[in-house]
């Protein structure tokens, strides 16, 4: 177990419509980071936060977008999907030390 | 793009013998390197890492190689046990890794046979 938590596991929408995955870092991580993982692809980075700020910017579609809250739990959410936005997404949480630790991952299927 | 590459989508190895998984790279602003082993249902755990002042690092049954002149990597795991299987990915960042800064390989199988 990483200590990083996402919700939900698996999510199945349709084409058009708008989702939110939610991520809950590492107790005491300050840094938050989504990944996009499409089908025989490798981890696309997708942004960073850290302490409620963005902090880094990836290969983000601008119909997706994140935050994250003063508890530090972060949202991704993703508007107006397609069928290609089906992916695993992961959130990924680190400390000092720039290591990341990823949660389970999210299944988005968009049918 | 693919800066990173894995070309080995998969690879079977038998219990007690060497695990050998590749990586290349292209983008020589690279300097510090990360294998990361990701078992199904569950997201990717990091497994070892070298900095590009080294050649090699150890760790346990895992050492991990460093050619910098061929821009080639390897993961040794020796010796192998079917806990192992798994799917390994390579990644590769321009400075200590953060993880806003990684660029990942798409990753190989390893399934370890009895």
């Amino acid at each position: 177990d990483s200590g990083v938590t996402q919700t939900p596991k698996h999510l199945i929408t349709a084409t058009g419509q708008r989702v939110t995955l939610r991520c809950s870092p590492r107790s005491g991580d300050l840094s938050v980071y989504w990944y996009q993982q499409s089908l025989d692809q490798g981890l696309q980075f997708l942004i960073q936060y850290y302490n409620g700020e963005e902090r880094a910017k990836g290969n983000i579609l601008e119909r997706f977008s994140a935050q994250q809250f003063p508890d530090l739990h972060s949202e991704l959410n993703l508007s107006s999907l397609e069928l290609g936005d089906s992916a695993l997404y992961f959130c990924a949480s680190s400390s000092i030390d720039t290591k990341a630790f990823f949660g389970q991952g999210t299944r988005l299927t968009v049918v | 793009d693919q800066q990173v590459k894995q070309n080995s989508p998969s690879l079977s190895v038998q219990e007690g013998r060497i695990s050998i998984l590749n990586c290349d790279y292209t983008n020589s602003m690279f300097d510090y390197f990360l294998w990361y082993k990701k078992y199904p249902a569950e997201g990717p755990t990091f497994l070892i890492s070298i900095s590009s002042i080294k050649d090699k690092n150890e760790d346990g049954r895992f050492t991990v190689f460093l050619n910098k002149s061929a821009k080639h990597l390897s993961l040794h795991i020796v010796p192998s046990q079917p806990g192992d299987s798994a799917v390994y990915f390579c990644a590769a960042s321009p400075n200590t890794g953060t993880a806003s800064k990684l660029t990942f390989g798409t990753g190989t199988r390893l399934q370890v046979t009895l």
